[in-house]
């Protein structure tokens, strides 16, 4: 599986936009990215995946560069609900089988949104 | 709401007595599976479900049991818990097993084995 590469923190003011970048220079040309994000010890969170075309929905927007060698996952507008772990992780189309279900969270991205 | 409901929250036993952590889904996914969550292991899938009466060995299955005899329910087994098995397990669903559907999680079960 392609590795990811987060940075280990970022700070977001609350109502800003908030960007966490994400490198996953080894994906394969039909791995998809997902972001997942986690709030203390609750259960993963799924926020949002692509394949090559950005993607947007109620919680986050997606950009995939073109090469996609990198993503950024977009909270318009962050609130402090959204403090969390964020992690980036690239996934394999094949269905089925232990490698569907086997997902490799990395440290991710410790997301802070102040007041 | 749909959702993935883990039950208990919390549970903490003693070793060597059977206990039951149930996960239930309500948006009719086929595919179910469990993990447990470490420090510094990060997520490890246990076992995992394709569909009704089909369960597979993940990662780590040793000391666990699974069944699913519907398709709502995948209720996770310890037949006699150790202490190794103190760890905070997840419950997770799909509709399909494919690289374009996402897993969806329960909230989690602390288990603590004195």
């Amino acid at each position: 599986d392609a590795k990811t590469t987060q940075p280990p923190s970022m700070d977001c003011a609350e109502g800003r936009a908030a960007n966490l970048p994400c490198n996953h220079s080894t994906i394969s040309g039909n791995e998809y990215v997902y972001w997942y994000r986690q709030i203390h010890s609750q259960g993963p969170q799924y926020i949002i995946h692509g394949l090559k075309n950005n993607e947007t929905n109620e919680m986050a927007s997606l950009i995939i560069t073109e090469d996609r060698k990198s993503s950024t996952l977009i909270l318009p507008h962050a609130t402090l609900r959204d403090t969390a772990v964020y992690y980036c992780i690239v996934r394999p189309p094949g269905a089925g089988g232990t490698s569907y279900g086997k997902l490799t969270f990395g440290q991710g991205t410790i997301l802070t949104v102040h007041p | 709401e749909a959702q993935v409901t883990q039950n208990p929250r919390y549970l903490i036993t003693v070793t060597g007595k059977k206990l039951t952590v149930t996960c239930s889904q309500n948006m009719n996914h086929e595919y179910m599976s469990w993990y447990r969550q470490d420090p510094g292991l990060g997520l490890r899938q246990i076992y995992y479900s394709m569909n009704v009466e089909v369960t597979d060995k993940g990662d780590v299955p040793e000391g666990y049991k699974v069944s699913r005899k519907e398709k709502r329910n995948f209720p996770l087994i310890l037949e006699s818990p150790s202490p190794n098995q103190t760890s905070l397990y997840f419950c997770a669903s799909s509709p399909e097993p494919t690289g374009n559907s996402p897993l969806h999680f329960g909230n989690g079960t602390r288990l603590t084995v004195t």
